[in-house]
């Protein structure tokens, strides 16, 4: 079975700060997705980013760049130039691309400080 | 935003009542999903849908059902509502084309009383 840890429940930064999310999975699948979604209190769940298992590379998205850790199974998410509007839930989420779920971790509440 | 659609965005309703959530997307998706997530909490994956006349369910155990008649449309039933039904559904959809991102309505906040 997969699972998805996060081990920050809850988490602060500057504005401007730079902050970083931890997700770990566990898995015995050599191909699969991985990615961070955000949740806004009361607004939708919006994808962040998503990286492939097979490609090497980091993903970025702007200001949200991964270390993406195969061997070891990690998976953060780490914003730069923390703004006001990056307060959310975060959610880490695995897949397999011939899979029927996602799995999702129990989510890392962020709270960006003026 | 993804075009995806969820009615009513808030119900409170009382004990016993039947009522289904509306789940509908415009992006050809031919997979969908239904969350349950309490405030603050983890998701959790109640059922999901292949395609037209495919239902499944996951993980957690629900009273609810779904149908899939059209590929567009997912709605969510209770036949009848209890206050352990109180939280959040969550709609979603996702395409193999798209490295199975899912994309998710705006969420039905459900209290029963």
């Amino acid at each position: 079975a997969q699972t998805v840890t996060q081990s920050q429940p809850e988490m602060s930064v500057q504005e401007a700060e730079t902050v970083t999310l931890s997700c770990t999975y566990d898995t015995s699948e050599n191909n699969y997705y991985l990615f961070w979604y955000k949740q806004p209190p009361s607004r939708q769940m919006i994808l962040v980013i998503r990286q492939e298992a097979y490609k090497q590379q980091n993903a970025t998205e702007n200001r949200f760049s991964v270390n993406f850790q195969k061997a070891a199974k990690s998976f953060s998410l780490k914003i730069s130039d923390s703004q006001l509007g990056d307060t959310a839930m975060y959610f880490c989420a695995f897949m397999k691309p011939t899979g029927n779920q996602f799995y999702f971790g129990t989510g890392t509440s962020l709270t960006v400080i003026p | 935003e993804a075009d995806i659609y969820q009615t009513p965005r808030y119900l409170v309703i009382g004990t016993g009542k039947k009522i289904t959530l509306e789940c509908s997307q415009t992006m050809g998706h031919d997979k969908m999903y239904w969350y349950q997530q309490d405030p603050g909490m983890e998701l959790h994956l109640i059922h999901y849908s292949y395609g037209v006349n495919s239902t499944e369910k996951g993980d957690l155990s629900s009273e609810s059902t779904v149908s899939r008649i059209r590929t567009e449309h997912f709605p969510l039933t209770l036949e009848s509502a209890r206050p352990s039904h109180t939280s959040q559904y969550l709609c979603a959809s996702s395409q193999s084309w798209e490295q199975e991102t899912q994309y998710f309505g705006p969420g039905t906040r459900l209290l029963v009383l």
